[in-house]
């Protein structure tokens, strides 16, 4: 089992709906959680974080934790094309690595 | 704040040369540097962790003899693949952990990657 797993996609979405992306981890020990969006030959960049239960918002974008089912998610409202992106789930498991999840390419249709 | 600087961006050499790959972490100290490698449509693999004036650890599977990690100043990591060979092409990232308190990216903040191609 990976240590953190997402769908792989792509994921499709018109323009100006949300976009629901998903992750599941496997070290219930797991404190801190990142979302990241990675244009092609490109550094990631940070797009949230969440470390406690329940949802953070943050302009366009929500990250969603369920610390008992292993489970993160991020939405996005108002899709834009500029959103189209390969977004990568980390966690944060011991001695302070991140570990990436093989990230999800999520396309935005006009 | 909070700035990593990578260079070279783009780098290509011919199989059997050395590649050094540096990252300078410009306005803050860098305890410890993440080194990742990613290859085309897949994720970032941690390579191995250095944290100042110590040893690397290195993942497993990952030759602590063929990627040389030094981590010699708070400010300074350099990463060199050595006796490059074409499948280690690949984007090479790093990423430093900000030492103290919590910064807009939680700590941690990337440099800008290195496109290794071995011809």
């Amino acid at each position: 089992q990976k240590e953190v797993e997402q769908n792989s996609g792509p994921l499709s979405v018109p323009e100006g709906a949300i976009a629901s992306l998903n992750c599941t981890y496997s070290d219930r020990g797991s404190q801190s959680f990142f979302w990241y969006r990675q244009y092609s030959g490109k550094s990631p960049e940070l797009i949230m974080f969440i470390y406690s239960n329940g949802d953070k918002e943050d302009g366009r974008f929500t990250a969603q934790l369920n610390k008992a089912s292993q489970y993160v998610s991020l939405l996005i409202r108002d899709s834009q094309p500029s959103d189209s992106a390969t977004y990568l789930c980390a966690v944060k498991g011991s001695a302070s690595k991140i570990i990436f999840g093989s990230g999800t390419r999520l396309s935005i249709r006009p | 704040g909070a700035v990593v600087s990578q260079h070279p961006s783009r780098v290509i050499c011919k199989s059997g040369t050395s590649v050094k790959i540096e990252c300078r972490s410009l306005d803050f100290q860098a305890t410890t540097m993440f080194w990742y490698r990613q290859f085309p449509k897949q994720s970032l693999m941690l390579m191995a962790t250095s944290n100042e004036g110590s040893k690397a650890t290195y993942e497993q599977g990952v030759e602590k003899d063929k990627f040389l990690i030094n981590h010699a100043s708070l400010t300074l990591s350099t990463l060199t693949v050595t006796s490059a060979h074409p499948e280690d092409s690949s984007f090479y990232i790093c990423s430093a952990r900000v030492a103290g308190g919590l910064s807009a990216n939680y700590g941690y903040t990337f440099g800008s990657g290195t496109r290794l191609t071995v011809v």
